[in-house]
Parts: structure tokens; C-alpha cells; sequence
């Protein structure tokens, strides 16, 4: 069965800074990944996937994703973080070889500080 | 074009009552979801149709809960004698076909079991 561990609950980093938030996956099959994002009071929002592929994904907002197999993992960076950003993000992966359903992870709350 | 809307936003029941949460996908859409998010945790997966077809609803936590899409559109998920561990945010996905995996996410509806 699929599933992803998001590793760390909370992450702050800097306007302007880096952010990186982690994602490994686990698949018996070639994984579909995905990342989502929530704003406050907001429905989920696709930022990017991996399906097949190119496995650097570009998706909104100046965010990519790298699917590294050997490392079943599936980072979320963007170069330097806005205030803007401030949300939760989660990374998930799709069942695809049984039907769509997706698998989220518990998700990543990110804080942005001025 | 609208995206998935979901009613009501807001629900508080007490425990023993019958709720019934509705949602619309995006138009022509085939596929639909719903989810369970706890406070604090990633969606859960509930169950998936297909056009009236409920493919999958290896999620439903128990037999209190109950799904329906009879004309392929629209969706009523309802939970049959509320407890308070059904309090979440239950969440409606659509994608346009099947495999299509981009599933647009409607606001949620905040169920409160008092």
C-alpha cells in the first residue's frame, strides 16, 4: 500500500530564505506524487505532480518538486520564501494501480518570518 | 467557470443526529471524492465515484456513513447518528475523467458533533 511521511510538522524560515520541506513516499508501484497546498479557510489547491517523466516538476507560485527514486523521495523547494507562502502543505501520493484515490501525508505548516 | 462548492460550510449536530453534506462538483466532471480531515491531520480518503458508479468506499469508517451520487453530478455524503469522533472537515474532490489525476477540492464542510 502507498503512503508519505512528511517529516516535520512545522517549518519557519526567513523571507527571502530557502524553503525545503520533505516528503519520502512509500509504493509498490511507480508512485503518482503530488503536492497540495491550504490556505487558511481555503480548499486544497494542486501545486504540482509527477506522473512519468522529466522528475524535476515545476509547479505555482515558483515551487518544484524532484522525485528521487533511489531515495523514495519527493522535496518541495522554492528559492526564496514570501510572505505569501505562509500555509499548509502536503504531499501525497495516488493508488493509481487500484483506482485515483489519493493518500495524503499530515501535512507541513509552513511560517514565514519577516 | 465555478469550481466545487460545498454546503453547508458550517455544520454543528448534536450526537445522535442524522447530517447530510452536499457537494458540487465542477460541471462535466466524472470522478468524485470525498475525504475526512481531522484537525491536525493530512485528508482521508472516504470513498470515489465514477459517474453514478461508487467505485470504491473502502474509507467509510463505519456503516453510519453513507454516500450517494445518483445522477452522476451531484454528491450527498450523510452520516447516520453523529459521534463526537465525526467531527472534521469533510472535504469534496472532482477530477474531469477518470486517471485524470488533478482533483479540484471544494472549501470543506466543518462538522462540529456537540
Amino acid at each position: 500500500a502507498q503512503s508519505v511521511t512528511q517529516l516535520g510538522s512545522h517549518v519557519s524560515v526567513s523571507e527571502g530564505a530557502l524553503v525545503l520541506l520533505r516528503c519520502n513516499y512509500s509504493s509498490s508501484v511507480p508512485p503518482y506524487l503530488f503536492w497540495y497546498v491550504q490556505y487558511p479557510n481555503q480548499g486544497l489547491q494542486l501545486l504540482l505532480k509527477y506522473t512519468t517523466g522529466a522528475t524535476l516538476v515545476k509547479g505555482i507560485n515558483g515551487f518544484e518538486a524532484e522525485f528521487k527514486k533511489s531515495e523514495t523521495s519527493f522535496h518541495l523547494t522554492k528559492p526564496s520564501a514570501h510572505m505569501s507562502d505562509a500555509a499548509e502543505y502536503f504531499c501525497a501520493v495516488s493508488d493509481h494501480d487500484r483506482d485515483d484515490k489519493i493518500i495524503f501525508g499530515k501535512g507541513t505548516r509552513l511560517h514565514i518570518l519577516p | 467557470g465555478a469550481g466545487v462548492s460545498q454546503s453547508p460550510r458550517y455544520k454543528v449536530a448534536k450526537r445522535g443526529q442524522d447530517v447530510a453534506l452536499r457537494c458540487d462538483p465542477i460541471s462535466g466532471h466524472v470522478s468524485l471524492f470525498w475525504y475526512q480531515q481531522a484537525l491536525g491531520q493530512g485528508p482521508e480518503f472516504l470513498t470515489y465515484f465514477q459517474n453514478e458508479a461508487q467505485l470504491d468506499k473502502s474509507g467509510l469508517p463505519s456503516d453510519r456513513f453513507f454516500a450517494e451520487r445518483p445522477e452522476g453530478s451531484v454528491s450527498t455524503l450523510k452520516i447516520q447518528r453523529t459521534q463526537q469522533e465525526d467531527s472534521a472537515v469533510y472535504l469534496c474532490a472532482s477530477s474531469f475523467r477518470q486517471a485524470d489525476y488533478e482533483q479540484y477540492f471544494g472549501p470543506g464542510t466543518r462538522l462540529t458533533v456537540t
